[in-house]
């Protein structure tokens, strides 16, 4: 089955310190992975995606395919990314995303 | 470009009744997908169109139908609404071809079942 886990609904950090929010899927082929990001009263909007291997925002996160897993990590954590992410996969080319349940980021000052 | 709209942005509705919400993709967008959001839960795919014609369904019942118009905007019909239809409904359009990192997203429509 496909699937998405997000363990964390919520993660708490104060500014400055790293952030690692966990991913993990389940998929029987060679899947696709995404973060995407909603800032409060804003659209969901993709972060990253594991083909680029880029860092957005200070924000990068690795595939482990032994793992199964694409956490999403930033060294050092700011107010401004306080936000609702969301994991998801996809099979090559198609347009259908498989979401996980999603992680509340909140910074503190 | 105002990106991806959808109307109306709330709705609501009484069980039993049926719905009609609206997405415009974003200009030279061909591909629309339509995901439901109950509060919670992440989205789920619902359809995806492509040239007016269905090139995905996600697992949902039969109540619920989708469309395609030639200028590229997309209707989602549900019918014999139910409490659990109650979500913020999501469109998401893009070029096809370019990969699925591309799609972007609209606001969403926030449907109301009573």
């Amino acid at each position: 089955a496909q699937r998405v886990t997000q363990p964390e609904k919520l993660l708490s950090v104060f500014k400055g310190a790293p952030v690692e929010l966990k991913c993990n899927y389940s998929y029987s082929g060679s899947p696709e992975l995404f973060w995407y990001v909603q800032y409060s009263r804003q659209r969901l909007q993709l972060l990253l995606r594991h083909i680029s291997r880029e860092s957005i925002k200070g924000f990068t996160a690795d595939l482990n395919k032994g793992e199964t897993s694409f956490h999403l990590k930033k060294p050092f954590a700011q107010e401004e990314d306080s936000a609702m992410y969301y994991c998801a996969l996809s099979a090559y080319n198609t347009d259908k995303l498989i979401f996980g349940t999603g992680t509340r980021l909140q910074v503190f000052p | 470009d105002a990106g991806v709209t959808q109307s109306p942005t709330h709705l609501i509705k009484t069980r039993g009744q049926h719905v009609t919400l609206r997405c415009s993709p974003i200009s030279g967008h061909k591909s629309v997908s339509w995901y439901q959001q109950v509060l919670g839960q992440g989205p789920q795919f619902i359809f995806q169109y492509y040239e007016k014609e269905e090139r995905g369904r996600g697992n949902f019942p039969d109540r619920f139908s989708a469309r395609q118009f030639p200028n590229y905007s997309s209707e989602l019909n549900v019918n014999a609404l139910l409490l659990g239809d109650s979500a913020l409904y999501l469109c998401a359009s893009r070029v096809p071809w370019q990969g699925t990192d591309t799609q972007y997203f609209g606001p969403g429509t926030r449907l109301t079942v009573l």
